[in-house]
């Protein structure tokens, strides 16, 4: 597709169960980003996947928060046992990167996450 | 010290107003540097590059000064369209390509 595509735009979930958020990035971007933004706050990085290299999983708040990009292209974040402080707008992005330079992001609408 | 630190604002100005925001990092080997719009409950969304020279782009112009670190956007003329909060973003560093977002200041352009 043109943009990045996240789903499922919503999710509410009760406390304790697994969660699986997609990510399918802009074909031809090489990199791939998870954030999450919790209600009036800025973007708190969690991963970062670029080409066929070690992910960036610095992150991560907690052993709870994995995730895998396959064939270097769709990413899904998993979220094991959640509680309600995970509740918050989880956004995906992807870039092409050049050198040591970022060109940007370009994000997607995100997954409305609700623990309840 | 947060890594990028931002006035949270709100800044309310009157239609046709110009309005400065700064932005101040704290890591010397950030390499990259945007300003982001977010509108309520929408997706950040590219405003546009900062380079060492400066550089403009219509009514925004925006400046780099590495020796203070720190990162401005000018907007001039302002709309009502212009209402938004802007991030402040900048690379994490060395090797390290993932961007660190400040928390924003909230624009208000009023009629």
């Amino acid at each position: 597709g043109a943009g990045v595509s996240q789903s499922p735009s919503n999710k509410v979930t009760e406390k304790g169960k697994d969660v699986e958020l997609r990510c399918d990035p802009i074909s031809g971007h090489t990199a791939l980003y998870w954030y999450r933004q919790s209600l009036g706050q800025g973007l708190e990085f969690l991963i970062y996947f670029q080409g066929n290299s070690a992910p960036d999983k610095s992150g991560l708040p907690s052993d709870r928060f994995s995730a895998e990009r396959t064939g270097g292209s769709v990413s899904t974040l998993t979220i094991q046992r959640t509680q309600q402080e995970d509740s918050a707008v989880y956004l995906c992005a992807s870039s092409t990167t050049t050198g040591r330079l970022n060109y940007g992001y370009t994000f997607g609408s995100g997954t409305r996450l609700t623990v309840v | 010290r947060k890594e990028v630190e931002q006035d949270p604002g709100p800044f309310n100005v009157p239609e046709g107003a110009t309005v400065a925001f700064n932005c101040t990092y704290s890591n010397s080997a950030s390499q990259s540097f945007f300003w982001y719009r977010q509108d309520c409950r929408k997706e950040p969304k590219l405003l546009m590059s900062v380079y060492s020279s400066g550089n403009e782009d219509g009514r925004f112009t925006a400046q780099l000064n590495r020796a203070s670190q720190y990162i401005s956007l000018l907007i001039r003329d302002s709309k009502l369209s212009d209402s938004a909060t802007y991030l402040c973003v900048v690379n994490r560093g060395t090797g390290r390509r993932a961007l660190t977002f400040g928390s924003g200041t909230r624009l208000q352009v009023q009629p």
